[in-house]
């Protein structure tokens, strides 16, 4: 029963250019809808969050858009650079019961220089 | 400490045997998540504690899996009986009580040979 479906799976960007990535949840009942980044041989990191209250949030060249009726958030990363080579996982924070993250499969992204 | 510290970083085991993954949280950290990532997926959530809290097991793919967590320090999660398919990276991650940003460590790659 997957709650989390996020794409794509992989993206090859061109240095310079605009990276988007999408998640899309099944249950309602999350709070919290973070990214994470993960590089080879490493644990995942926080990059960006957003509460459901928002719509969008920037940071840098970072930015989440959420779209809470269609249960979808999205991060977008402007400017790409080489060094924005990683995997990406969406992984919203469930209320039911306890606090549990929902990591989405991960989008491989690769930004070409 | 500086972060999160997981131990050994690599384990080979022949199947059948037990295994012991051992996790330090960030000092002071309450909540301590498991996490199994196999080759080139997302995270898959194993195991949730927080504070004196009875922990969240309901991602324990069997009952060869537990977890054990002493007050808010160490955690161990024990593979009895491994299988060839235990083979992945457990990452653990930790947070403060009220904070809902996760903190990782760089995860224990295990293979079951």
């Amino acid at each position: 029963q997957q709650q989390v479906k996020q794409s794509p799976q992989s993206l090859i960007v061109q240095k310079g250019g605009i990276s988007i990535i999408n998640c899309a949840y099944e249950n309602t009942a999350f709070d919290y809808f973070p990214w994470y980044q993960q590089f080879p041989g490493k644990g995942p990191a926080l990059l960006i969050a957003i509460r459901p209250d928002v719509s969008e949030k920037k940071e840098g060249r970072f930015t989440i858009s959420f779209n809470k009726s269609a249960k979808q958030f999205s991060l977008h990363i402007m400017d790409s650079q080489p060094g924005d080579s990683a995997t990406y996982f969406c992984a919203p924070r469930a209320t039911s019961g306890t606090y549990k993250y929902i990591f989405g499969t991960g989008t491989r992204l690769k930004v070409l220089a | 400490g500086a972060g999160v510290s997981q131990s050994p970083s690599n384990k080979v085991t022949e199947k059948g045997k037990d295994v012991e993954l051992r996790c330090d949280p960030i000092s002071g950290h309450t909540a301590l998540y498991w996490y199994r990532q196999r080759l080139g997926q997302g995270l898959e959530f194993l195991i949730y504690f927080q504070g004196n809290s009875a922990p969240d097991k309901s991602g324990l793919p069997s009952d060869r899996f537990s977890a054990e967590r002493t007050g808010e320090s160490v955690s161990t999660l024990t593979i009895q009986r491994t299988q060839q398919e235990d083979s992945a990276v457990y990452l653990c991650a930790s947070s403060l009580a009220k904070e809902k940003k996760l903190f990782f460590g760089s995860g224990t790659q295990l293979s079951v040979l």
